[in-house]
């Protein structure tokens, strides 16, 4: 069966500081991995998706940035952090051919401070 | 502009008295129409996925169906442990584009 973990499961930064998010995928091959981003009482917003190794698309131009050096591993970055980067960072895949079901993992809560 | 919307955005309902959650949307290229769960900190949970107008899916008390142009999600005989946010999402290429949820409380 298919698993997406992502960690750390929360995180406080200040404000100018560096971020690095993990996702990674078990269980399956050559998905396509997706970064949103919740904000309270809030949609989820597209961030990034990728449909392979070292391509990335970008919805929101912003200071993150993502990455996908291994099939099943996605990062999200940012080099200094801003307070309106608080959220919750949720990493999601689905199967490149098939049915389109997206399932995300446990989310990150990220608290800029 | 591609766009999802959800109403109502909150629901308080009995115990077993049954409702319905509306997901309107405006997208060209549609591929697909996504229902999830989501609870209070928790990342969404899958629950159906419709593709074409007149589809419908049932799992225990939910059921969604799919018109042209917007979804339903019916929920008959609602339970405490139902209360949730209840998201849609549609997809357009690679892109999920989602709506702002439904947030269903039950009570006892």
């Amino acid at each position: 069966s298919q698993t997406i973990h992502q960690w750390p499961a929360t995180l406080v930064q200040p404000v100018g500081s560096p971020l690095s998010l993990e996702c990674t995928v078990e269980g399956t091959s050559n998905p396509n991995l997706y970064w949103y981003r919740q904000a309270a009482g809030r949609g989820l917003q597209l961030l990034f998706y990728s449909v392979g190794i070292g391509q990335i698309s970008s919805e929101v131009p912003q200071n993150l940035s993502a990455s996908r050096p291994q099939d099943r591993q996605f990062i999200l970055s940012s080099k200094k952090l801003l307070l309106s980067d608080s959220g919750f960072y949720l990493c999601a895949w689905v199967r490149a051919r098939g049915s389109y079901e997206q399932y995300f993992g446990p989310g990150t809560r990220l608290t800029v401070t | 502009e591609d766009q999802v919307t959800q109403s109502p955005e909150a629901l308080r309902l009995q115990e077993g008295e049954s409702s319905s959650l509306n997901c309107s949307y405006t997208v060209s290229g549609l591929r697909g129409l996504f229902w999830y769960r989501q609870d209070p900190g928790k990342g969404p949970e899958f629950l159906f996925t419709l593709y074409s107008a007149g589809e419908e899916k049932e799992k225990e008390r939910l059921k969604a169906t799919l018109t042209k142009k917007e979804s339903f999600l019916h929920i008959t005989a609602p339970k405490p442990e139902d209360s949730a946010t209840y998201l849609c999402a549609v997809i357009v290429g690679n892109q999920f584009y989602f709506g702002t949820g439904t947030s269903l409380t039950v009570i006892p």
